[in-house]
């Protein structure tokens, strides 16, 4: 199967919260799995990836952790701030090049 | 260094005309994705090229859609006689000629309308 499930599809969090999306996927070809970032009329602009030789990955304020057992993996953004507010994207890759394939996006909106 | 490079941006089409959508790759990039983002949905991958080469076109409707990388100029997505379902926003991604699984750099997409 080639789908990434995501979720929620909407979140909301207060300026200064954590905000955690997650995603799992299905095919254990895959072996990149980027996030996605994206603003109303733009396109998406990597924020984050790992592969699946570490559980973790941290880049300032956004953490992926990765859990290869449970084909699952999240992305936590700490003291979430009103210009977080955007669609995020988890993706995924390997077996095809770099083709991605992506998850349904989530919403997320931070409140001031 | 400039980013990839799609337009235009906004095209509006009646329906049974044609939509061209262009996509210059980073420079030193050789590798072209092309994605479809239907309104309040994720990015469906349609096509991957490479110049002169169609690497995997599975995701491409089989009627009406066409896409080429030609040795020189831009990337096209080619849809003929387009329905109102075609509205949607394309997008074209670009990688660079060493290895899979690197980057992908997005541009801004075309925002197709027919009306």
């Amino acid at each position: 199967q080639q789908q990434v499930k995501q979720s929620p599809q909407s979140l909301i969090v207060q300026k200064g919260g954590i905000s955690i999306i997650n995603c799992a996927y299905e095919n254990t070809a895959f072996d990149y799995f980027p996030w996605y970032q994206q603003f109303p009329g733009k396109g998406p602009a990597l924020l984050i990836a790992i592969r699946p030789d570490v559980s973790e990955k941290k880049e300032g304020r956004f953490t992926i952790s990765f859990n290869k057992s449970a084909k699952q993996f999240s992305l936590h953004i700490m003291d979430s701030q009103p210009g977080d507010s955007a669609t995020y994207f988890c993706a995924a890759s390997g077996d095809s090049g770099s083709r991605l394939t992506f998850g349904e996006g989530t919403q997320l909106t931070v409140n001031p | 260094n400039a980013g990839v490079m799609q337009n235009p941006r906004h095209l509006v089409r009646r329906r049974g005309q044609e939509a061209r959508l262009r996509c210059s790759p980073m420079k030193g990039h050789s590798h072209v994705y092309w994605y479809r983002q239907l309104p309040e949905e994720g990015l469906k991958f349609m096509v991957y090229l490479q110049k002169e080469n169609i690497i995997d076109e599975s995701g491409m409707p089989k009627e009406r859609f066409s896409a080429e990388f030609p040795k020189e100029g831009p990337s096209i997505l080619r849809i003929q006689q387009v329905v109102r379902g075609d509205s949607a926003a394309y997008f074209c991604a670009s990688s660079p000629l060493w290895g899979a699984r690197t980057e992908a750099f997005f541009g801004q997409g075309t925002r197709l309308t027919v009306v």
